[in-house]
């Protein structure tokens, strides 16, 4: 059974950058799309990026969209968000999680990780 | 954006209940549509994927029904193990969108 474990959040002043991680085990990484969910303290679920198993189709929500870099190392099995000019608004836990058909550019997400909390501020 | 409007936000309901929840899309998403389980300090839970069918792993009380633009949650008998909030997500275009959520409370 699959496993993710994102890794790499934390405090940062508005204006700055961090790197998220997702390391990913247990299942055929390589031919998954990835995909980042966020979600603020007390509010729901938002879709932030999706990358295609060959890293050929790549997407962003147009909140973090020039702000925000979504790759992948099917070598090292990660995932990993770049995130630079953070905002505010940007405070959130911040999933990976899997789209549950292989090769499938979109679907549902059947495996998530635990979440890493990034929070901006000054 | 195609929005997902779930209703109620809210719900409180006593265990062995029928629970509803109710998720409608701004356009048509055919049965793109996955409801996700997630409770306090935990990752969300894929219950049912494409509108109707159940994840391998969840319980048989959970379901879901629909397409088009309305769609349909429903918890057979209420468990205590149920106690959540519930989203539901439309894949159908970019960007995939998630209803508000349903916080579900015991009586």
């Amino acid at each position: 059974e699959g496993h993710l474990v994102e890794s790499g959040g934390g405090l940062v002043k508005p204006g700055g950058s961090l790197r998220l991680s997702c390391a990913a085990s247990g299942f055929n990484f390589r031919t998954y799309t990835m995909n980042w969910v966020r979600q603020a303290p007390g509010k729901g679920l938002e879709w932030v990026s999706s990358i295609s198993a060959t890293s050929r189709d790549i997407s962003y929500a147009d909140s973090v969209k020039g702000r925000f870099t979504i790759s992948r190392d099917n070598a090292k099995n990660s995932l990993y968000l770049q995130m630079d000019s953070l905002r505010a608004e940007d405070t959130a836990v911040y999933y990976c999680a899997r789209v549950g058909v292989p090769l499938a550019v979109a679907g549902n997400f059947d495996f998530w990780g635990q979440g890493t909390l990034v929070t901006v501020s000054s | 954006d195609i929005q997902m409007t779930q209703s109620p936000s809210s719900l409180s309901a006593s265990v062995g209940d029928r629970v509803t929840i109710t998720c409608q899309a701004s356009q048509d998403i055919s049965y793109y549509l996955n409801w996700y389980q997630q409770k306090p300090g935990k990752a969300p839970k894929l219950l049912i994927y494409d509108a109707s069918n159940l994840e391998t792993g969840a319980p048989s009380r959970f379901s879901g029904s629909g397409s088009g633009t309305d769609f349909t949650f429903t918890i057979s008998s209420l468990q205590p193990e149920d106690i959540a909030t519930y989203y539901c997500q439309q894949y159908e275009n970019l960007p995939y969108t998630f209803g508000q959520g349903t916080k579900l409370e015991i009586k």
